[in-house]
């Protein structure tokens, strides 16, 4: 089983839908959970971040922490054309480990 | 200015060649990292190093050696590149500092063994 699984998709949704992406995780001692989000031909860069479970707000974007299912989500409302990227979940047990990323989700959408 | 640079951003090779991907940053950060890109596995962890002096084998550390020049560079070696290497290659750094170890990231480089 891997560290952290995710459905590679690709999904596709029409602009102004609500998106969810979600992630599994097998390690407990995981606290710190965060989304890159990778543009074609670009690095990853860090969109959100979250600590132990709970939600968090940016905008359009939510993420949510379940520890208790070690399950992991992120929600894009009113979804845009320059959403369009790869999302790829990451974590971590302290900041003096190493991050465990996700294999990411490729996510269309369609104007 | 980019933060984190890589050179070269596209690479075909031979089976066998050499290879040597560079890496540098001007975020002053001591942390640096290589990861590669594969489709369905993500980005898996190389190399890693917390400072000039440390040096860490990640995940997949097999087939690939690692030089930490300075602060600033850090440079991932192929000593014999074979096909399963083929695969998109990634420089990270972090400051270490906040508990979220936040990795900023190079363009890539894409390199492909023949």
């Amino acid at each position: 089983q891997k560290e952290v699984e995710q459905d590679p998709g690709p999904l596709s949704v029409p602009e102004g839908a609500i998106v969810s992406l979600n992630c599994t995780y097998s390690n407990s001692a995981f606290q710190y959970f965060m989304w890159y989000r990778q543009y074609s031909r670009k690095g990853p860069e860090l969109l959100m971040y979250t600590y132990s479970s709970g939600n968090k707000e940016d905008g359009r974007f939510t993420a949510q922490v379940d520890k208790s299912s070690k399950y992991i989500s992120l929600f894009i409302r009113d979804s845009q054309p320059s959403d369009s990227a790869t999302y790829l979940c990451a974590m971590t047990e302290t900041s003096y480990d190493k991050v465990i990323f996700g294999p990411g989700t490729s996510l269309s959408v369609i104007p | 200015d980019a933060d984190v640079t890589q050179t070269p951003r596209n690479r075909i090779t031979k089976t066998g060649k050499r290879i040597m991907l560079e890496c540098s940053q001007t975020k002053g950060h001591d942390r640096m990292y290589w990861y590669r890109q594969d489709p369905g596995l993500g980005l898996r962890l190389i190399y890693y190093s917390f400072d000039v002096k440390d040096i860490n084998k990640g995940e997949i550390s097999d087939g690939y050696s690692v030089s930490r020049q300075a602060q600033a560079k850090f440079s991932l070696s192929l000593e014999s590149a074979i096909p399963n290497q083929t695969a998109l290659y990634f420089c990270a750094t972090s400051s270490g500092i906040g508990p979220y170890n936040e990795q900023f990231f190079g363009p890539g480089t894409r390199l492909t063994v023949l």
